[in-house]
């Protein structure tokens, strides 16, 4: 696509419920990010897809966090027994690569609301 | 420790005044891209100029300028003539090109544009 697509775009669940965040990335970048980004904060590193392999998910929270990618596309960020400190913009971006001089395309974020 | 310091929380500028926004970063890898992003209210991220470390010259982009002193590890973004429109979070973020390697992000700026 054209840019980056991340569904929904707005999200109210309970808590202890589980939800999943769609990211669709840009066709051929091979590079996909999830990051996190609280009310007025910056933006906090998640997990990094190169390809369908996630070799970096150090920034997932609790064994409660979890992501894939499949067909080196879409990408599905579950959480699940949500709290309400999960409330956030969950962003997704895509690069062309991994590595190297390249920067993100970033979706317009789901915003999740626990309650 | 921190790679990425934004050291001013929120910034102030008349319109048609330039400003400049800090942005100090850390980092071993002689090889690394620093990066300006623009959130306005709305929430989506806006790339909006990029620096390599091995750039001889400073990227300009419109007018956005990109300060880089590499001995002193600043990369601060300079916005000439400001507009209303200027108003947003702006966040600065360094990649470093050692193997795969994320986007790490400063805490970010709040710069207010007055008439």
């Amino acid at each position: 696509g054209a840019g980056v697509s991340q569904s929904p775009s707005n999200k109210v669940t309970e808590k202890g419920k589980d939800v999943e965040l769609r990211c669709d990335p840009i066709s051929g970048h091979t590079a996909l990010y999830w990051y996190r980004q609280s009310l007025g904060q910056g933006l906090e590193f998640l997990i990094y897809f190169q390809g369908n392999s996630a070799p970096d998910k150090s920034g997932l929270p609790s064994d409660r966090f979890s992501a894939e990618r499949t067909g080196g596309s879409v990408s599905t960020l579950t959480i699940q027994r949500t709290q309400q400190e999960d409330s956030a913009v969950y962003l997704c971006a895509s690069s062309p690569r991994g590595y190297g001089n390249y920067g993100y395309t970033f979706g317009s974020g789901t915003r999740l609301t626990v309650v | 420790a921190q790679k990425i310091t934004q050291t001013q929380p929120g910034m102030f500028v008349q319109e048609k005044e330039a400003v400049t926004l800090d942005c100090t970063y850390d980092t071993s890898d002689p090889s690394y891209g620093l990066f300006w992003y623009k959130q306005p209210s709305s929430g989506e991220m806006i790339f909006l100029i990029y620096q390599g470390s091995y750039d001889q010259q400073n990227a300009t982009e419109g007018r956005y300028s990109l300060n880089f002193q590499k001995a002193r590890k600043s990369a601060n973004l300079v916005i000439s003539a400001s507009q209303l429109g200027d108003s947003a979070m702006y966040f600065c973020a360094m990649r470093e090109n050692s193997g795969y390697s994320t986007l790490t992000f400063g805490k970010g700026t709040m710069l207010l544009v007055s008439p």
